[in-house]
């Protein structure tokens, strides 16, 4: 049962453009929602989170979106740069549960 | 300031076998969880442990699978009697409390394992 749904496995974008990363879930329970980044070889990095009662968080180049009525999350990065090439995990949970669920990741490639 | 230190690297087991995976926590930690990532697919929790306490399992398979965070040691998730399907990489989290999303998780590196 998926819960969280990253239906684009990848994204190519050009360096210095804005990299747009979505994220679907089900389940209206989740309150609490994360973006991880993870390089090859290495284990996933926090990266940014939003409380459902917000709906824009914003840290440096990156945002991310929430929009509750459509259970939708973006990641937006701008500008973006190689550096940023990795793989991101959109992640949700819901009720001080421990079980964060995961979706299936998005690879992100900027090119120079 | 060691993260989470996660080993084997690499586990290549025969069917049948058992595997061992180990995973010392950040320094300070005292939660533990572990999670799986099948080939193509996202991470999927498998068990939140505490010192001596499994608080949640709820994502383990019923056989085969155990876990353990000893008072003294790393943890330790057990695969008996591997089959091919247990071919993933597992990854352990820690926290300085209870994660609950709150972006508090630290990962490992992840390790391998490969069923032949």
């Amino acid at each position: 049962d998926q819960q969280v749904k990253q239906n684009s496995p990848s994204l190519s974008v050009q360096e210095g453009r804005i990299s747009i990363l979505n994220c679907d879930y089900t389940n209206s329970m989740f309150d609490y929602f994360l973006w991880y980044k993870k390089y090859p070889a290495e284990g996933p990095t926090f990266l940014i989170s939003i409380s459902s009662i917000k709906d824009k968080n914003e840290d440096g180049r990156f945002t991310v979106f929430l929009n509750k009525s459509a259970k939708h999350l973006s990641l937006h990065i701008v500008p973006s740069q190689p550096g940023d090439s990795a793989v991101y995990f959109c992640a949700a949970s819901a009720n001080n549960n421990n079980d964060m669920r995961f979706g299936a990741g998005t690879r992100l490639t900027v090119k120079p | 300031n060691a993260g989470v230190m996660q080993n084997p690297r690499h586990l290549v087991r025969r069917r049948g076998q058992e595997a061992r995976l180990r995973c010392s926590p950040m320094k300070g930690h005292s939660h533990v969880y572990w999670y799986r990532q099948l080939p193509e697919e996202g991470l999927k929790f498998m068990v939140y442990l505490q010192k001596e306490n499994i608080i949640d399992e709820s994502g383990m398979p019923k056989e085969r699978f155990s876990a353990e965070f000893p008072k003294e040691g790393p943890s330790i998730l057990r695969i008996q009697q591997v089959v091919r399907g247990d071919s993933a990489a597992y990854f352990c989290a820690s926290s300085p409390s209870q994660g609950r999303g709150t972006g508090e998780l630290f990962f490992g590196e992840g390790s391998r394992l490969t069923v032949l």
